[in-house]
């Protein structure tokens, strides 16, 4: 079967840095989504990967690691706002999007 | 401004009922798209559609149905509401096939059958 692993949930201190995890095994690849969704909010998209290395966009980057299954968001100098669930999907060799679960990041002052 | 919307925002029905929830977007976008969302639970695929007259099954497709007679609307409707079907519901658009483009995502219905 197709699987998309996060952390349910994370905590991290405002103006700090924090890592969200994302291992997926599907049925071929053919690109990474990461989209934010504040509670009771539509998701919104943040970034595409489809080739390994970091992609870089403001306070937020994503990696990809396509022989490892492994991609992560980093969000660099926290700020409440950033309080939201992060989500994953994953693009399957039948060009389906797998989302993951997502996970609940909890910014504390 | 382009948007997505989708109407009612919050719905409260019996089992057995027949439900629509509406989707309008005025970004033009071709491709349109259902999903439901429940707690622990991924975004699931519920109907999408390519273009006008153009409807395929997701995922989760099962007493659910679309319609796509212009390229604004996509309305999903629940023939027999059943509790398994409580949940929110978003509908998105994307200009170019999903897994190349950004999703954009309406606001949201959420349904509860009693």
């Amino acid at each position: 079967g197709q699987n998309i692993d996060q952390p349910t949930e994370m905590t991290a201190t405002e103006g700090a840095i924090v890592q969200i995890n994302c291992t997926y095994q599907t049925s071929g690849f053919n690109g990474l989504f990461w989209y934010q969704q504040h509670a009771g909010e539509a998701p919104t998209f943040l970034s595409y990967n489809v080739l390994d290395g970091l992609e870089e966009k403001g306070r937020f980057s994503s990696f990809l690691s396509r022989s490892k299954g492994y991609s992560y968001l980093l969000l660099k100098e926290l700020q409440m706002k950033d309080s939201a669930s992060y989500l994953c999907a994953v693009v399957d060799s039948n060009y389906q999007l797998i989302w993951g679960a997502g996970t609940k990041l909890i910014i504390k002052p | 401004d382009a948007e997505i919307t989708q109407s009612p925002r919050h719905k409260i029905t019996e089992t057995g009922r027949q439900v629509t929830l509406a989707c309008h977007q005025t970004w033009n976008h071709n491709n349109m798209f259902w999903y439901r969302q429940d707690l622990g639970h991924g975004l699931r695929l519920i109907h999408y559609s390519y273009g006008v007259q153009d409807t395929n099954k997701g995922e989760v497709s099962d007493g659910y149905s679309v319609s796509r007679s212009n390229t604004e609307d996509l309305p999903l409707t629940l023939e027999s509401a059943a509790s398994s079907q409580t949940s929110v519901y978003f509908c998105a658009s994307s200009e170019k096939s999903e897994y190349t483009g950004e999703l954009f995502f309406g606001e949201g219905s959420r349904l509860t059958v009693l």
